[in-house]
């Protein structure tokens, strides 16, 4: 079947670094993509994996592991206007995106 | 990249009533989709809009309820039709090629009264 899990809600400190993690089962899995979305917008992309690894962008990175069915998102160096909604997506064998519910970052000051 | 755009950006429609949202990329893109999101909430896929053809609808949604149409590589609508409260919702179009990101239009709020 297809299934895709990331926490709920999570809290972080501004300068600090979060770590938002992504598990999934997908069958002919095609990639994993990260999005953020803030309150009353539209999902803006932020990354895409189809290989083992980690790849950096700026202060988000993003790693992936397919034999384990996991991903994560690592922000570093917290700012405010990070707070929103990240949104995982996997990709299954007809380039259909299947959803995560998101996880809502609040930072604190 | 494509930047997509979608009208209208919201309405307040009555209860029976049908409301279509138009979705326009402004390059040719393999895939349309048409999700629903409920605040708070993740994303829905509601249909995948195929060009010249029938769109692939997911379970729990229906051609009869959502009409889709799709003339050619760059525009498509989404037809809420007979609407009741339920409905109420963000309907967000977004457009990509197999194995590239999926860019997401701005969004139609619908309120239903």
């Amino acid at each position: 079947g297809q299934n895709i899990d990331q926490p709920t809600e999570m809290t972080a400190t501004e300068g600090a670094i979060v770590q938002i993690n992504c598990t999934y089962q997908t069958s002919g899995f095609n990639g994993l993509f990260w999005y953020q979305q803030h309150a009353g917008e539209a999902p803006t992309f932020l990354s895409y994996n189809v290989l083992d690894g980690l790849e950096e962008k700026g202060r988000f990175s993003s790693f992936l592991s397919r034999s384990k069915g996991y991903s994560y998102l690592l922000l570093k160096e917290l700012q405010m206007k990070d707070s929103a909604s990240y949104l995982c997506a996997s990709v299954d064998s007809n380039y259909q995106l299947i959803w995560g519910a998101g996880t809502k970052l609040i930072i604190k000051p | 990249s494509a930047v997509i755009s979608q009208k209208p950006s919201r309405d307040i429609c009555q209860r029976g009533t049908s409301l279509t949202i138009q979705c326009q990329v402004d390059s040719q893109v393999t895939m349309m989709f048409w999700y629903r999101q409920q605040p708070g909430q993740s994303l829905t896929l509601i249909a995948t809009a195929n060009q010249g053809s029938e769109a692939t609808y997911e379970s729990g949604f229906v051609i009869d309820k959502f009409p889709i149409s799709r003339p050619n590589l760059t525009f498509s609508t989404l037809t809420v039709s007979n609407m009741s409260p339920e409905d109420s919702s963000i309907y967000l179009c977004s457009g990509g090629t197999e194995g590239d990101e999926q860019y997401f239009g701005p969004g139609t709020r619908l309120t239903v009264t």
